[in-house]
């Protein structure tokens, strides 16, 4: 969805690095999301922020962390990249108010840790 | 934790058939279903959802059918067609409370 943005699409980094992934949407949405996806594993949540001010952890946020700059930013880190951080990223967002629990996904960001 | 799952990781049928992709679901709290439908480098698209005073759903081509009984959820396309080629995903909510919980996926390989 061309309303949601993610940079880079694709990155390659070494252990131990630190990488920032982000976010940008146009599409005016309160709610922002972080999911991973791994071959077999499916979509598995890092973090979410239902509004500006409110950050909460996912199923799995060890090693992550995220921050809301804005409205429509939201940026995920790896503070000291691993390569089981090896996976597809993607952020997504939501309304609640105008379409309910419908999630709008961006493209994704390939990450691979050397 | 309670989980989504599927009972099918990969499924092949013929151009033209119809195909059934099945769910399994955990959580008797969830009441929001939602199908999404993934193609080779892109991100998951939207195709149908239901919510659990329904059990049935149709748009186009597709039917999304909800036994809440036996926690099942299905996806239908009717005259699968090679553009239908692609990693289908259930997830459940809660009213909005918590974000949606993802299945593991089923690929769809549709053979011409």
């Amino acid at each position: 969805d061309a309303d949601v943005t993610q940079t880079p699409r694709n990155r390659i980094t070494k252990t131990g690095k630190r990488i920032m992934l982000e976010c940008s949407q146009t599409k005016g949405h309160d709610r922002m999301y972080w999911y991973r996806q791994d071959p077999g594993l499916g979509l598995r949540l890092i973090y979410y922020s239902f509004d500006v001010k409110d950050i909460n952890k996912g199923e799995i946020s060890d090693g992550y962390s995220v921050s809301r700059q804005a409205q429509a930013k939201f940026s995920l880190s790896l503070e000291s990249a691993i390569p089981n951080q090896t996976a597809l990223y993607f952020c997504a967002t939501s309304d609640f108010v105008v379409s309910g629990e419908k999630l709008f996904f961006g493209s994704g960001t390939q990450l691979s840790v050397l | 934790g309670e989980s989504v799952g599927l009972h099918l990781p990969t499924l092949s049928v013929q151009e033209g058939d119809n195909s059934i992709i099945n769910c399994a679901y955990s959580n008797s709290a969830s009441d929001y279903f939602i199908w999404y439908k993934q193609e080779s480098g892109k991100g998951p698209q939207f195709i149908i959802d239901i919510r659990s005073n329904m059990d049935k759903r149709q748009g186009q081509r597709v039917t999304v059918l909800l036994n809440k009984t036996v926690k099942h959820l299905s996806l239908q396309i009717a005259a699968t067609q090679p553009g239908d080629s692609a990693v289908y995903f259930c997830a459940e909510g809660n009213s909005g409370n918590t974000p949606l919980v993802f299945g593991k996926g089923t690929r769809l390989s549709v053979i011409a």
